[in-house]
Protein backbone atom coordinates (compact mmCIF):
# COMPACT_ATOMS: atom_id res chain seq x y z
CA UNK A 1 0.00 0.00 0.00
CA UNK A 2 1.28 3.54 -0.77
CA UNK A 3 2.19 5.79 2.32
CA UNK A 4 2.93 9.08 3.72
CA UNK A 5 4.95 9.60 6.73
CA UNK A 6 5.50 13.15 8.27
CA UNK A 7 8.28 14.30 10.34
CA UNK A 8 8.53 15.71 13.08
CA UNK A 9 5.07 14.47 14.33
CA UNK A 10 5.32 17.25 17.05
CA UNK A 11 6.97 20.65 17.15
CA UNK A 12 6.88 23.68 19.22
CA UNK A 13 8.45 26.94 18.23
CA UNK A 14 9.20 30.33 18.59
CA UNK A 15 7.74 33.58 16.75
CA UNK A 16 10.18 34.06 14.21
CA UNK A 17 11.49 30.89 13.93
CA UNK A 18 11.94 28.93 10.64
CA UNK A 19 10.00 25.68 10.88
CA UNK A 20 10.42 22.55 8.63
CA UNK A 21 8.21 19.48 7.95
CA UNK A 22 8.82 16.86 6.06
CA UNK A 23 6.89 14.33 4.27
CA UNK A 24 8.30 10.78 2.69
CA UNK A 25 6.33 8.74 0.58
CA UNK A 26 6.68 4.80 -0.26
CA UNK A 27 7.14 5.45 -3.51
CA UNK A 28 8.38 8.19 -5.78
CA UNK A 29 5.78 10.43 -6.86
CA UNK A 30 6.96 12.88 -9.04
CA UNK A 31 5.63 16.29 -7.30
CA UNK A 32 2.17 15.08 -7.01
CA UNK A 33 1.99 16.49 -3.51
CA UNK A 34 0.09 19.44 -1.31
CA UNK A 35 0.02 20.65 2.13
CA UNK A 36 -2.49 21.68 4.14
CA UNK A 37 -3.17 23.35 7.50
CA UNK A 38 -5.78 22.35 9.91
CA UNK A 39 -6.56 25.24 12.73
CA UNK A 40 -8.16 23.92 15.94
CA UNK A 41 -11.48 23.52 15.26
CA UNK A 42 -11.56 24.41 11.58
CA UNK A 43 -11.35 22.34 8.29
CA UNK A 44 -8.36 22.22 6.17
CA UNK A 45 -7.16 25.20 4.07
CA UNK A 46 -5.05 24.33 0.82
CA UNK A 47 -1.68 25.79 1.86
CA UNK A 48 0.91 24.35 -1.40
CA UNK A 49 0.07 22.28 -4.12
CA UNK A 50 2.29 20.30 -7.09
CA UNK A 51 5.15 20.76 -4.51
CA UNK A 52 6.03 23.90 -4.63
CA UNK A 53 2.74 25.92 -6.05
CA UNK A 54 1.26 28.77 -3.64
CA UNK A 55 -2.24 28.72 -2.94
CA UNK A 56 -3.87 32.19 -3.97
CA UNK A 57 -3.84 34.05 -0.89
CA UNK A 58 -1.55 32.08 1.42
CA UNK A 59 1.13 33.79 2.84
CA UNK A 60 4.65 34.12 1.42
CA UNK A 61 6.40 32.58 4.37
CA UNK A 62 4.81 29.29 3.20
CA UNK A 63 7.04 27.71 0.73
CA UNK A 64 7.11 23.76 -0.53
CA UNK A 65 9.96 21.98 -2.31
CA UNK A 66 11.06 18.30 -3.35
CA UNK A 67 10.27 15.54 -4.87
CA UNK A 68 10.01 11.77 -6.21
CA UNK A 69 9.99 10.66 -1.73
CA UNK A 70 10.57 13.53 -0.18
CA UNK A 71 9.11 17.13 0.54
CA UNK A 72 9.04 19.84 2.66
CA UNK A 73 6.97 22.30 3.82
CA UNK A 74 8.94 25.56 5.08
CA UNK A 75 7.39 28.41 7.21
CA UNK A 76 10.45 30.93 6.79
CA UNK A 77 9.02 33.43 9.90
CA UNK A 78 6.67 31.57 12.32
CA UNK A 79 3.40 33.22 13.73
CA UNK A 80 0.81 33.41 16.40
CA UNK A 81 -1.63 32.27 13.68
CA UNK A 82 0.54 29.63 12.23
CA UNK A 83 -0.41 27.09 14.72
CA UNK A 84 -2.34 24.06 14.10
CA UNK A 85 -1.94 20.91 12.53
CA UNK A 86 0.19 20.17 8.88
CA UNK A 87 -0.52 17.53 6.52
CA UNK A 88 0.63 16.58 3.09
CA UNK A 89 -1.46 14.49 0.92
CA UNK A 90 -0.52 12.94 -2.70
CA UNK A 91 -3.09 11.41 -5.36
CA UNK A 92 -1.42 8.45 -7.52
CA UNK A 93 -3.66 6.61 -10.09
CA UNK A 94 -6.78 8.26 -8.72
CA UNK A 95 -6.74 6.60 -4.88
CA UNK A 96 -5.94 9.96 -2.63
CA UNK A 97 -3.68 9.66 0.89
CA UNK A 98 -3.30 11.86 3.60
CA UNK A 99 0.05 11.87 5.79
CA UNK A 100 -0.68 11.29 9.77
CA UNK A 101 -0.07 15.07 10.09
CA UNK A 102 2.38 17.08 12.09
CA UNK A 103 1.42 19.30 15.19
CA UNK A 104 3.31 22.84 15.26
CA UNK A 105 2.40 24.62 18.58
CA UNK A 106 3.89 28.46 19.45
CA UNK A 107 6.06 28.37 22.02
CA UNK B 1 -18.30 33.15 -4.03
CA UNK B 2 -17.96 29.35 -3.78
CA UNK B 3 -19.21 27.69 -0.62
CA UNK B 4 -20.06 23.87 0.10
CA UNK B 5 -22.24 23.04 2.71
CA UNK B 6 -22.90 19.53 4.33
CA UNK B 7 -26.01 18.35 5.72
CA UNK B 8 -27.13 15.15 7.08
CA UNK B 9 -28.09 13.17 10.47
CA UNK B 10 -25.35 13.70 13.40
CA UNK B 11 -26.48 10.54 14.79
CA UNK B 12 -27.03 7.15 12.99
CA UNK B 13 -27.55 3.92 14.41
CA UNK B 14 -24.81 0.86 14.28
CA UNK B 15 -25.70 -1.28 10.94
CA UNK B 16 -27.35 1.37 9.37
CA UNK B 17 -26.68 3.84 6.47
CA UNK B 18 -25.20 7.01 6.88
CA UNK B 19 -26.16 9.38 3.96
CA UNK B 20 -24.96 12.71 3.72
CA UNK B 21 -25.71 15.57 1.28
CA UNK B 22 -23.31 18.25 0.25
CA UNK B 23 -24.73 21.99 -1.56
CA UNK B 24 -22.42 23.40 -3.39
CA UNK B 25 -22.82 27.39 -4.41
CA UNK B 26 -20.97 29.69 -6.51
CA UNK B 27 -19.97 27.13 -9.68
CA UNK B 28 -21.23 24.80 -11.14
CA UNK B 29 -20.75 20.68 -10.17
CA UNK B 30 -20.51 20.04 -14.14
CA UNK B 31 -17.28 21.25 -15.16
CA UNK B 32 -14.02 19.81 -16.69
CA UNK B 33 -11.91 21.47 -14.19
CA UNK B 34 -13.13 20.29 -11.32
CA UNK B 35 -14.09 17.15 -8.91
CA UNK B 36 -15.91 16.49 -6.01
CA UNK B 37 -14.60 14.62 -2.84
CA UNK B 38 -15.55 13.67 1.00
CA UNK B 39 -12.73 13.03 3.77
CA UNK B 40 -13.53 12.46 7.15
CA UNK B 41 -11.80 12.72 10.53
CA UNK B 42 -12.44 10.33 13.57
CA UNK B 43 -12.18 12.93 16.88
CA UNK B 44 -8.81 13.61 17.50
CA UNK B 45 -7.01 11.65 14.51
CA UNK B 46 -5.93 12.63 10.81
CA UNK B 47 -7.54 13.02 7.75
CA UNK B 48 -9.27 9.88 5.52
CA UNK B 49 -10.00 10.30 2.17
CA UNK B 50 -13.20 8.51 1.69
CA UNK B 51 -13.91 9.17 -1.62
CA UNK B 52 -14.49 11.64 -5.63
CA UNK B 53 -16.94 11.39 -8.14
CA UNK B 54 -16.59 13.48 -11.43
CA UNK B 55 -18.61 15.30 -13.38
CA UNK B 56 -19.86 12.54 -15.33
CA UNK B 57 -21.00 10.33 -12.22
CA UNK B 58 -18.04 8.16 -12.52
CA UNK B 59 -16.84 7.28 -8.41
CA UNK B 60 -13.71 6.15 -7.06
CA UNK B 61 -13.03 5.12 -3.29
CA UNK B 62 -10.68 4.28 -0.95
CA UNK B 63 -10.14 0.55 -1.12
CA UNK B 64 -10.35 -0.29 2.31
CA UNK B 65 -14.19 1.46 2.04
CA UNK B 66 -15.28 0.38 -1.58
CA UNK B 67 -17.69 -1.89 -0.23
CA UNK B 68 -19.67 -0.05 2.06
CA UNK B 69 -19.41 3.80 0.04
CA UNK B 70 -21.70 5.03 -2.82
CA UNK B 71 -20.97 8.80 -4.02
CA UNK B 72 -23.03 9.92 -6.40
CA UNK B 73 -23.81 13.73 -8.02
CA UNK B 74 -26.96 15.11 -8.61
CA UNK B 75 -26.40 18.28 -11.41
CA UNK B 76 -30.06 19.35 -11.25
CA UNK B 77 -29.65 20.59 -7.71
CA UNK B 78 -25.81 21.04 -7.64
CA UNK B 79 -25.74 18.58 -4.72
CA UNK B 80 -23.35 15.38 -4.50
CA UNK B 81 -23.93 12.72 -1.94
CA UNK B 82 -22.12 9.68 0.23
CA UNK B 83 -23.39 6.82 1.52
CA UNK B 84 -21.92 4.31 3.69
CA UNK B 85 -23.69 1.22 4.39
CA UNK B 86 -23.32 -1.18 7.68
CA UNK B 87 -21.96 1.99 9.44
CA UNK B 88 -20.01 0.83 12.97
CA UNK B 89 -18.73 3.32 15.55
CA UNK B 90 -15.47 3.25 13.52
CA UNK B 91 -17.22 5.53 11.49
CA UNK B 92 -17.82 8.10 13.91
CA UNK B 93 -16.49 11.27 12.23
CA UNK B 94 -16.14 15.07 10.94
CA UNK B 95 -17.16 14.53 7.42
CA UNK B 96 -16.30 16.84 4.73
CA UNK B 97 -17.08 17.70 1.53
CA UNK B 98 -14.70 19.65 -0.34
CA UNK B 99 -13.77 20.83 -4.34
CA UNK B 100 -10.70 18.84 -6.31
CA UNK B 101 -8.85 20.82 -8.45
CA UNK B 102 -7.73 18.84 -11.56
CA UNK B 103 -3.84 19.78 -12.06
CA UNK B 104 -1.09 18.12 -14.37
CA UNK B 105 1.12 17.69 -10.77
CA UNK B 106 -1.49 16.59 -8.63
CA UNK B 107 -5.17 17.19 -7.91
CA UNK B 108 -5.76 19.25 -4.59
CA UNK B 109 -8.51 20.04 -2.69
CA UNK B 110 -8.81 23.40 -3.04
CA UNK B 111 -12.08 24.28 -1.16
CA UNK B 112 -13.55 22.72 1.61
CA UNK B 113 -16.84 22.91 3.46
CA UNK B 114 -16.77 23.41 7.20
CA UNK B 115 -17.47 19.66 8.13
CA UNK B 116 -20.24 18.00 9.32
CA UNK B 117 -19.75 16.03 12.95
CA UNK B 118 -21.68 11.87 12.99
CA UNK B 119 -21.77 9.76 15.88
CA UNK B 120 -22.41 6.25 15.08
CA UNK B 121 -24.50 4.88 18.45
CA UNK B 122 -27.32 3.22 19.41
Amino acid sequence: DFQLTQSPSFLSASVGDRVTITCRASQAISTLVAWYQQKPGKAPQLLIYAASTLQSGVPSRFSGSGSGTEFTLTISSLQPDDLGTYYCQQVKSDLFTFGPGTKVEIK
Amino acid sequence: QLQLQESGPGLVKPSQTLSLTCTVSGVSLISANYYWGWIRQPPGRGLEWIGNVYYTGSAYYKPSLKSRVTISLDSSKNQFSLKVNSVTAADTAMYYCARILRHPDGDPFDHWGRGTPVTVSS
